[in-house]
């Protein structure tokens, strides 16, 4: 059975903090690395996929990095707002498994004013 | 763009009753597409990938008589959950990826089945 794990389960910050969580995964045969966010009640949102070991994605606040040698991926955001308040979720792919997504059971961060 | 539907959002059945779910890309066609179940505290968990034209293709442990999958066009897969008992009562979301096969998957909004 292959794991990914998420941490921490979940977090609370200020408005302004920056922030970061983990998620990890099997390294052999790896593919991909998808991040997503998933507000309550709405589809879960992608965010960044990633491939390449060391690869460094950034969509406005958020930015992810990748370490694919040691198996994890790292999401940031940088000056937190009630916006950002979400599930955050991790998943891989592996080659020749038909893109086929493993999923963790996420991040819920809450950004409280 | 990159849009995808699903209803109903909630639905409440009697066991014993079937229940259908439709997810449906709205601006893009969709070869294949997969859906998922969640249980509470758990994470999402791939059922069976759906591909246009095609029987789906299902994970160890799942049942095809029982999650019956339809992908009659490139915009539309759905999923019955036939002779539903309270244990089926679940999370079902589904997702989609475009026709060329490019990553990532677009989700819906996800069905929350009741069993009673």
């Amino acid at each position: 059975i292959l794991n990914v794990e998420q941490s921490p389960q979940s977090l609370h910050v200020q408005e302004g903090d920056s922030t970061n969580f983990t998620c990890s995964f099997p390294s052999s045969n790896f593919y991909a690395l998808h991040w997503y966010r998933w507000e309550t009640a709405k589809s879960p949102e992608a965010l960044f996929v990633m491939t390449l070991n060391g690869d460094e994605k950034k969509k406005g606040r958020i930015s992810a990095t990748l370490n694919t040698k040691e198996g994890y991926s790292y999401l940031y955001i940088k000056g937190s707002q009630p916006e950002d308040s979400a599930t955050y979720l991790c998943a891989f792919s592996l080659t020749g498994g038909g893109n086929k997504l493993t999923f963790g059971t996420g991040t819920q961060l809450k950004v409280e004013l | 763009g990159a849009v995808v539907s699903q209803h109903p959002s909630r639905v409440i059945c009697k066991s014993g009753t079937s229940v259908k779910i439709e997810c449906r890309s709205l601006d893009f066609q969709a070869t294949t597409m997969f859906w998922y179940r969640q249980f509470p505290k758990q994470s999402l968990m791939l059922m069976a990938t759906s591909n246009e034209g095609s029987k789906a293709t299902y994970e160890q442990g799942v049942e095809k008589d029982k999650f019956l999958i339809n992908h009659a066009s490139l915009t539309l897969s759905t999923l019955t959950v036939t002779s539903a008992h309270p244990e089926d009562s679940s999370f079902y979301i589904c997702s989609a990826r475009d026709a060329i096969g490019r990553d990532p998957q677009y989700f819906g909004p996800g069905t929350r089945l009741t069993v009673t």
